[in-house]
């Protein structure tokens, strides 16, 4: 079955730098677009960044870009992402999610359980 | 970027009973190759989400025959036919037509009277 673990979250001071990981398996890695999308305490999903199946494309929103990045490594099926100069709204669980190929890129399918990131002095 | 409205935003249901939620994009969501991409997950309390529906009507393995997803251009409905207790928590749309970025609804709670 398909899993996906985030790890990497906790309590960073703003301005700091924090890598989040997510293990996938279940899944061919290989062949699927992957997501990261946030939801900041007690409001909605936010989507936050996605890498083609084969790296050679990173999109982000608005919010985090220049400042995140996603990135793939296909020998250890795992996504991440780095986040630099941390502000205190990206206060969020960040979920890891596995694109959903249906001729187009048709955002995720499967989540993860998440990792809470929370940005304070 | 294509703005998703959800309505309610919040839904007092009986057991038993039937409920709808309502999904408006900002633009149309059908795509160049003629399929319209409108996703429905469900977020139980604690939970992560979990999607229910894609490419509006299609029901995701394992997914009880009593949601359906409707709609076509912009105004979009996810169907509970008779809701039962563990429906409860927050249902988003999503649309992934026009990406980037692919944008949620504001979520929809449902709880129990």
């Amino acid at each position: 079955q398909v899993q996906l673990v985030e790890s990497g979250g906790g309590v960073v001071q703003p301005g700091r730098s924090l890598r989040l990981s997510c293990s996938t398996s279940g899944f061919t890695f290989r062949s699927h677009a992957m997501h990261w999308v946030r939801q900041a305490p007690g409001t909605g999903l936010e989507w936050v960044a996605c890498i083609s199946y084969d790296a050679a494309y990173e999109h982000y929103a608005d919010s985090v870009r220049g400042r995140f990045t996603i990135s793939r490594d296909f020998s250890k099926n795992t996504l991440y992402l780095q986040m630099d100069s941390v502000r205190p709204e990206d206060t969020a669980i960040y979920y890891c999610a596995r694109d959903f190929y249906d001729g187009i890129n048709s955002g995720p399918d499967y989540w993860g359980q998440g990792t809470l990131v929370t940005v304070s002095s | 970027d294509v703005v998703m409205t959800q309505s309610p935003l919040s839904l007092p249901v009986t057991l038993g009973q039937p409920a709808s939620i309502s999904c408006r994009s900002s633009q149309s969501l059908v795509h160049s190759d003629g399929s319209t991409y409108l996703s429905w997950f469900h977020q139980r309390p604690g939970q992560s989400p979990r999607r229910l529906i894609y490419r509006v009507s299609n029901r995701d393995s394992g997914v009880p025959d009593r949601f359906s997803g409707s709609g076509s251009g912009t105004d979009f409905t996810l169907k509970i036919s008779r809701v039962e207790a563990e429906d409860v928590g927050v249902y988003y749309c999503m649309q992934a037509t026009h990406w980037p970025p692919w944008t949620f609804g504001q979520g929809t709670k449902v709880e129990i009277k």
